[in-house]
This record gives structure tokens, C-alpha cells and sequence, in this order.
């Protein structure tokens, strides 16, 4: 069964670093997103993608974020200067746009 | 904006036996759909049930079904001859839209369910 993978499983890094977190979603869906799961709390929507481009976006998802679909595979989303409070488990999900989204296993992001 | 709440952080059942998680919503929407996700511990999300805003009848999917209220705002999950296995945190979601939909999801906090043996 086609499914949503994420890599890396986990990725360290220090305060004020870059860090890209890649998604391939079900190949052919159309519609991704990512949320993010802070340690013990809900799951957040941060932002979603059509076409090559952003169709909704979430408050937490400000200038510091970016995504993108460089090469018709893959999803990623970019983290230009990373805080403390970025660390949290980050899932990519895709639809072909039915009602059902596929979760990929999560990137664990751990600011230090 | 949408809301869902989940009003029991945590609960427990005995194997074998049923339990009734709960959730409760506030939208304006008319149409929408609405979600059980299980995260069990390798994290991976995983959708239980769904049920579509304009269908009366309640889900069913094997030992699961739904009670959708929806004068009430109200949706919620039972687990029947619960499993060891059906450990996990669920969380209820909305989603708006209908006949297909690409929107977000909103999540509650999450109910953490644990079976004991």
C-alpha cells in the first residue's frame, strides 16, 4: 500500500540553523500539508499546497517558514533560523483531494 | 473559526470491554466532515472513523462507531472489546467542506486511551 514517508526520523539542531524536513507524498495526490505536534499537545496545521503554491497557511507559519515541491516527488519545508520553540514533531500529509489525508510517520525536530 | 474539544486528557478500559471517548465542536459550517485519528506510540497518525456532516446515520467501522450529534456539536467514539493493541491517543478532528474536500484539519487535544489486560 502507497504511503507517506519523511525523512529524517529525527534532526538536532542548534538555535539560528537552517533545517529542510522532506516529505514524499502518495504519488498521485495533489494536496500536502504540514502540521506540527508540539511535545504533549494538539496537532497544529501549519500550512497546506496546491499547484505549486500555498493554499492556506496557518499563524505559526510566518516568514521563518518556507515550502516547497522542487522536483514533482518530493515536499519539503524549510526552517530559515530556527528557535527553541520550533522543536516538535513535524507530519506531512497528502489527499488526492478526498476527504481522507495520509500521514507520514513525523520528523522529530529538536532545537538546541 | 473551528474548535474542538476533548474534554477527557486521559481514560482507561479493560480488555475486552467498551469505552466512550468524547468531543464536542463549534463551527458555522454547514459542511464539514469529522474524524477519530489514533497515535499510537511510533507516532504515526492514523484515521479510525469518519462521518460526513449531512448523513444522519451514525459510522461504523468494525469495533468502532460514532454517536454524531449534530444539534448538539457532539461526536463521540466507542471502542468496543477493546483490545490491548487500541492503546494509543486519540484525537477527534474537523475538517470543512463535502464531496471531497482539500481543507485543513483542526484537532482536539487528544484523549489517551489505555487498555489494560
Amino acid at each position: 500500500e502507497p504511503e507517506v514517508t519523511q525523512t529524517p526520523s529525527h534532526q538536532v539542531t542548534q538555535m539560528g540553523q537552517e533545517v529542510i524536513l522532506r516529505c514524499v507524498p502518495i504519488s498521485n495526490h495533489l494536496y500536502f500539508y504540514w502540521y506540527r505536534q508540539i511535545l504533549g499537545q494538539k496537532v497544529e496545521f501549519l500550512v497546506s499546497f496546491y499547484n505549486n503554491e500555498i493554499s492556506e497557511k496557518s499563524e505559526i507559519f510566518d516568514d521563518q517558514f518556507s515550502v516547497e515541491r522542487p522536483d514533482g516527488s518530493n515536499f519539503t519545508l524549510k526552517i530559515r533560523s530556527t528557535k527553541l520553540e520550533d522543536s516538535a514533531m513535524y507530519f506531512c500529509a497528502s489527499t488526492w483531494g478526498g476527504y481522507e489525508q495520509y500521514f507520514g510517520p513525523g520528523t522529530r525536530l529538536t532545537v538546541t | 473559526a473551528q474548535t474542538v474539544t476533548q474534554s477527557q486528557p486521559e481514560m482507561s478500559v479493560q480488555e475486552a470491554e467498551t469505552v466512550t471517548l468524547s468531543c464536542t465542536y463549534d463551527t458555522s459550517e454547514n459542511n464539514y466532515y469529522l474524524f477519530w485519528y489514533k497515535q499510537p506510540p511510533s507516532r504515526q497518525m492514523i484515521l479510525v472513523i469518519r462521518q460526513e456532516a449531512y448523513k444522519q446515520q451514525n459510522a461504523t467501522e468494525n469495533r468502532f462507531s460514532v454517536n454524531f450529534q449534530k444539534a448538539a456539536k457532539s461526536f463521540s467514539l466507542k471502542i468496543s472489546d477493546s483490545q490491548l493493541g487500541d492503546t494509543a491517543m486519540y484525537f477527534c478532528a474537523f475538517m470543512r467542506g463535502s464531496g471531497g474536500s482539500n481543507y485543513k484539519l483542526t484537532f482536539g487535544k487528544g484523549t489517551l486511551l489505555t487498555v489494560n489486560p
